[in-house]
């Protein structure tokens, strides 16, 4: 079962930022943030990920907090295309698998 | 790069047949993965290789499901007898290690409807 919780669904108006949010209660201290997206009938596309830092990719912006508890995918400037599921998912250094949860419907609305 | 190949796009098939789905991945990654995702969930992990070994095979159900890759590259997931509860949508991953850092890259599914 996914360790992560998500909100089922969130609308951000185009051209603002999307800020997805994600708890990661039982994260330990060498597990990753993973974020990952998939837009209707494609494969999930990763995004970013983070251990402890927050980090920054031409995609997103990926904050995590000090005790490493939640995390917060930031889309600057939401386009019509951004519209998808977004997973967010932690992740063992050991065993690379990723465990989904059911994600959050982001809607881009025009 | 060319990303992860999978075919078909589509299948449908009656229960109790069989059915096949192939992957390639990227050149040069060595892990493998098939995931299954029913309508309205998250992908769940069925299989990983690391090169043509089986890392991890605890969530594929092999009285039915077998899967292979032979020579560490292209990859066969077959389903023998399908049943109706196995429509759903097959992913196929790659990643270049198979190690934290080494993000996945999916394929973009084959549908399959078992009637």
């Amino acid at each position: 079962d996914a360790k992560t919780t998500q909100p089922p669904s969130m609308d951000c108006a185009e051209g603002r930022a999307a800020n997805l949010p994600c708890n990661h209660s039982t994260i330990s201290g060498n597990e990753y943030v993973y974020w990952y997206r998939q837009i209707h009938s494609q494969g999930p596309q990763y995004i970013i990920h983070g251990l402890k830092n927050n980090e920054t990719n031409e995609m997103a912006s990926l904050i995590i907090t000090e005790d490493r508890k939640s995390s917060t995918l930031i889309l600057p400037h939401a386009t019509l295309r951004d519209t998808a599921v977004y997973y967010c998912i932690d992740t063992g250094a050991g065993s690379y698998q990723l465990t989904f949860g059911k994600g959050t419907k982001l809607s881009v609305i025009p | 790069e060319a990303g992860v190949a999978q075919s078909p796009r589509y299948k449908i098939i009656e229960k109790r047949q069989s059915v096949a789905f192939w992957c390639n991945p990227i050149s040069g990654h060595a892990t493998l993965y098939w995931y299954q995702q029913i309508l309205g969930q998250g992908p769940k992990l069925l299989i990983q290789f690391q090169n043509n070994g089986v890392v991890d095979d605890s969530q594929l159900p092999k009285d039915r499901f077998s899967a292979e890759r032979l020579k560490g590259v292209d990859s066969t997931l077959k389903i023998q007898p399908a049943k109706l509860e196995d429509s759903a949508v097959y992913l196929c991953a790659s990643s270049l290690q198979g190690e934290v850092n080494s993000p996945l890259h999916f394929g973009n599914g084959t549908r399959l409807t078992v009637t």
